[in-house]
């Protein structure tokens, strides 16, 4: 079964400094991993996503995200928050045998204060 | 570019009474997808369309039905809505899920539904 745990219901950062927003996954094979964005009452949008090669993903608005095998994570940063960045941040795993079935976390809520 | 069109974006109903809540996208899409957003658990898929004419089962279809129209449009009915399909439903399209470059997904503004 595949599954995605997001372990911090929210993440408060100051205006400039780095952002961490933690995701570890649980697959049986290769992982197709993904990053979602949700600003209020808007549906989410795709940020990033983790297929096969580099570690290290870049996405939009400055976004990236590591994949790390060995600790099953596959976190997203940004070097620099900026107060837009305020949002519910969601990670998400393909199904592995149904590539229609996507099963997303709980998400974490990013708050970036001035 | 309206990419994908909710409709109702609210609504309120009595237990019991029914409704269909609409979905269309402009894009071209093969597939399509009904997710309910609850407090604290994310996205959960309700129904998928992985092409027009076919459709199939998520996680928690219980309660509810599907309409895939045409390429474009793929509705939700509830038949008789109850207090625990208070929810946010999210319609999403991608453009073909069985290719990873184009599996990723676009996902409408949503309809806030209470069920009193």
């Amino acid at each position: 079964a595949q599954s995605v745990a997001q372990p911090e219901d929210q993440v408060n950062v100051a205006e400039g400094n780095p952002l961490t927003v933690k995701c570890t996954y649980s697959v049986s094979g290769n992982p197709y991993l993904f990053w979602y964005v949700q600003y209020p009452n808007r549906g989410l949008q795709f940020l990033l996503k983790y297929i096969t090669g580099d570690n290290l993903v870049k996405g939009s608005y400055g976004f990236e995200a590591e994949f790390n095998k060995s600790q099953t994570s596959f976190h997203l940063k940004k070097p620099s928050a900026l107060v837009s960045d305020s949002a519910l941040y969601f990670c998400a795993v393909r199904g592995l045998y149904n590539f229609n079935k996507f099963y997303f976390g709980s998400g974490t809520k990013l708050n970036v204060k001035p | 570019n309206a990419g994908v069109t909710q409709n109702p974006k609210f609504q309120v109903l009595k237990t019991g009474q029914s409704m269909t809540l609409q979905c269309a996208q402009d894009m071209n899409h093969n597939s399509m997808y009904w997710y309910r957003q609850d407090p604290g658990m994310g996205l959960r898929l309700i129904y998928y369309s992985a092409s027009e004419g076919t459709t199939d089962k998520g996680e928690v279809p219980n309660g509810y039905n599907v309409s895939r129209l045409n390429k474009r449009e793929f509705s939700l009915r509830l038949e008789s809505a109850a207090p625990s399909q208070t929810s946010v439903y999210f319609c999403a399209s991608s453009e073909a899920a069985v290719t990873l470059a184009k599996n990723i997904q676009y996902f409408g503004a949503g309809t806030r539904l209470s069920v009193l």
